[in-house]
């Protein structure tokens, strides 16, 4: 059972270039998420997804975009990357979205993808 | 919003029994109470998850308090492989916001 499966595991881009962060979950989980860590900190939300078809901001979205492809796959696109966006980023997701309803739900996270801006 | 305080770092002795406590005096009555540990290169892992009182589970208890407003982390007989990070997190708005976390080094 894979999980939550991130590519590519490294990547190195200059300013301005863009790519596209790629996450696959085969749980059939309706909830999936984009966190990034930087060094010495906690993970920090960029964007989730509640459920197929819908997307919504986190805490860090600015120069990032996202795509729930369909329920398995959710993408995030760095249209012009910047040194401020070196980072590990870690994708999740889960049954439902967390805190929903009261009940505690269980996050799966991806083994990361660490990307560095030059 | 609901905001957790724990310690930046702990250090630990093989074979000790290991307590981690958290913060979490604005948390909301419907909320439950989540650890989670992340080894370097790695994402975070669930731990355990909690609402009131006592949970148990094959890896860690977690004690939470009638008020709800602290929770501690227990780690039963720690190993050189329990050196980690440890978050703890409630709902932050939609969703869970992580801390710093408790950085725990076991030493032999």
């Amino acid at each position: 059972n894979a999980g939550v499966t991130q590519t590519p595991k490294f990547q190195v881009l200059k300013t301005g270039q863009s790519m596209t962060l790629q996450c696959a979950q085969d749980m059939n989980h309706n909830s999936m998420y984009w966190y990034r860590q930087d060094p010495g900190m906690g993970l920090r939300l960029i964007y989730y997804s509640a459920s197929e078809g819908t997307t919504d901001k986190g805490e860090v979205p600015n120069g990032y975009n996202v795509s729930r492809l369909n329920k398995r796959e959710f993408s995030l696109r760095l249209e012009s990357a910047a040194p401020s966006q070196t980072s590990v980023y870690f994708c999740a997701s889960s049954e439902a979205i967390w805190g929903t309803g009261g009940f505690g739900t269980e996050a799966f996270f991806g083994q990361g993808t660490r990307l560095t801006v030059v | 919003l609901a905001k957790t305080t724990q310690p930046i770092s702990m250090d630990s002795y093989e074979g000790q029994e290991v307590n981690i406590t958290c913060s979490h005096n604005n948390i909301a009555t419907n909320d439950y109470i989540t650890w989670y540990q992340q080894f370097p290169s790695q994402g975070p892992r669930f731990i355990i998850q909690g609402y009131k009182t006592k949970v148990t589970n094959e890896v860690a208890s977690l004690f939470i308090p009638a008020d709800r407003k602290s929770s501690t982390l227990s780690l039963p007989r720690v190993s050189l492989s329990d050196t980690a990070v440890y978050y703890c997190l409630v709902r932050n708005g939609q969703n869970f916001v992580f801390g710093p976390g408790t950085r725990l080094s076991v030493l032999p």
